[in-house]
């Protein structure tokens, strides 16, 4: 079975600082890790991915995720939030043995940045 | 997210009635999605579609229906609305390319309410 799991609900950062949104996952298989941001009343836009090769994976925004197989972990970082950067997260997994295409996401976390 | 479009924005109904969400995109992709979200619950997957001959069940699929009119178009229906199908619901589209490590393209969703 397929499964992620975001342990946070809500993450509150002030602006300038350090940010981490956690995300956990099972599969059967190795994975493919994707990030999600939802802006409100937006569709859910993508961030980025982990594929294969260097565990840490750079995608938009200044937004950065690291792969760590032992701990079957996939956390979304960026070195200074901003304000703009609130929004709800969501990680998603597929397993890379699949024919299916079936994402899996996390329940998501809502990310706020304060001034 | 102009290449995947979905109408209607937002729409409120009565229980027992039909509803039909529509959704096109103009990506060229062969793969689409429909999902529904709940605040706390994520995303989770109604139908899938991987060319138009091909529809599959996803989750959540009970009380649901789906049609893929053609390639740039997949429509969901609820056939007799309930009032625990409010929800926020996403149409995406993947095209796979020989493999599963692409992402996922998402409409800007529709928000149902069912009295």
């Amino acid at each position: 079975a397929q499964s992620v799991a975001q342990p946070e609900d809500q993450v509150n950062v002030a602006e300038g600082n350090p940010l981490t949104v956690k995300c956990t996952y099972s599969v059967s298989g190795n994975p493919y890790l994707f990030w999600y941001v939802q802006y409100p009343n937006r569709g859910l836009q993508f961030l980025l991915k982990y594929i294969t090769g260097d565990n840490l994976v750079k995608g938009s925004y200044g937004f950065e995720a690291e792969f760590n197989k032992s701990q079957t972990s996939f956390h979304l970082k960026k070195p200074s939030a901003l304000v703009s950067d609130s929004a709800l997260y969501f990680c998603a997994v597929r397993d890379r043995g699949s024919t299916l295409g079936r994402l899996y996401f996390g329940r998501g976390t809502q990310l706020t940045v304060w001034p | 997210d102009a290449d995947v479009t979905q109408t209607p924005r937002n729409r409120i109904t009565k229980t027992g009635k039909r509803i039909m969400l529509e959704c096109s995109q103009t990506k060229g992709h062969d793969r689409m999605y429909w999902y529904r979200q709940d605040p706390g619950l994520g995303l989770r997957l109604i139908y899938y579609s991987f060319d138009v001959k091909d529809i599959n069940k996803g989750e959540i699929s009970d009380g649901y229906s789906v049609s893929r009119q053609a390639q740039a178009k997949f429509s969901l229906s609820l056939e007799s609305a309930i009032p625990n199908q409010t929800a926020l619901y996403f149409c995406a589209t993947s095209d796979p390319g020989g493999r599963e490590m692409n992402e996922q393209f998402f409409g800007p969703g529709t928000r149902l309410t069912v009295l």
